[in-house]
């Protein structure tokens, strides 16, 4: 079955960078895109970034464009976020998802992992 | 960007009862293009359903969505205990971004 295992949160100091890892396992990495999403209790989930099966494109919410980079190795079967200049609101839970599987759209998410939590905080 | 409300934040129910949840876009959905997720304490969300209407994988038919346009439904026929939990609506489309409303709650009476 599908596992998405995530690692790497913890707590960092805002202007701090933090890279966040999800290890895939259950299904043929290089054939889907995989996402970021994350949780938080004031602004509840929230997209984030999307990287599809080759890598060859990217995509980030607005809101950390030009901060956050994800990236991809198929021959790891693990997708990364290399998160830098983190502020206090990117305090979150984050999830990896896999996006699409048999579903027709790669933007539906149809497994999660269980997240890994970041705390921004001095 | 479409921006996604749901109604009611809270739905108090007794299992054996009916729950309809709203989920109003903003703008017209084309495609009907809207998920529905579950999530329980302590769990990652669980897809139900896509394209409004149609069932995950898995997913039980007293589950069912709705809907078109702006308005859309999802539907548990008869809760079950293990139903209470929180339900997020989600618009997808053909490119990212993607947005999800701010969840309904429903909780036993």
């Amino acid at each position: 079955q599908v596992q998405l295992v995530e690692s790497g949160g913890g707590v960092v100091q805002p202007g701090g960078s933090l890279t966040l890892s999800c290890a895939a396992s259950g299904f043929i990495f290089n054939n889907y895109g995989m996402h970021w999403v994350r949780q938080t209790p004031g602004k509840g989930l929230e997209w984030v970034a999307f990287i599809r099966n080759d890598g060859s494109n990217e995509y980030y919410a607005d809101s950390v464009k030009g901060r956050f980079t994800i990236s991809r190795d198929n021959s790891k079967n693990t997708v990364y976020l290399q998160m830098n200049s983190l502020r206090a609101e990117d305090t979150a839970l984050y999830y990896c998802a896999k996006g699409g599987g048999p579903y027709g759209n790669y933007l539906i998410f149809d497994d999660w992992g269980q997240g890994t939590l970041v705390t921004v905080s001095s | 960007e479409i921006v996604l409300t749901q109604s009611p934040g809270t739905l108090s129910l007794s299992p054996g009862e009916r729950a309809t949840l709203s989920c109003r876009a903003s703008q017209t959905v084309t495609w009907s293009e809207i998920a529905w997720y579950q999530q329980k304490p302590g769990q990652a969300p669980r897809l139900l359903m896509y394209g409004a209407s149609h069932r995950a994988a898995g997913i039980p038919d007293r589950f069912s969505g709705s809907g078109s346009g702006t308005d859309f439904t999802l539907t548990i026929s008869r809760l079950e205990p293990e139903d209470f939990a929180v339900y997020y609506c989600q618009k997808y489309g053909t490119s990212p971004p993607t947005a999800f409303g701010p969840g309904t709650k429903v909780d036993i009476k």
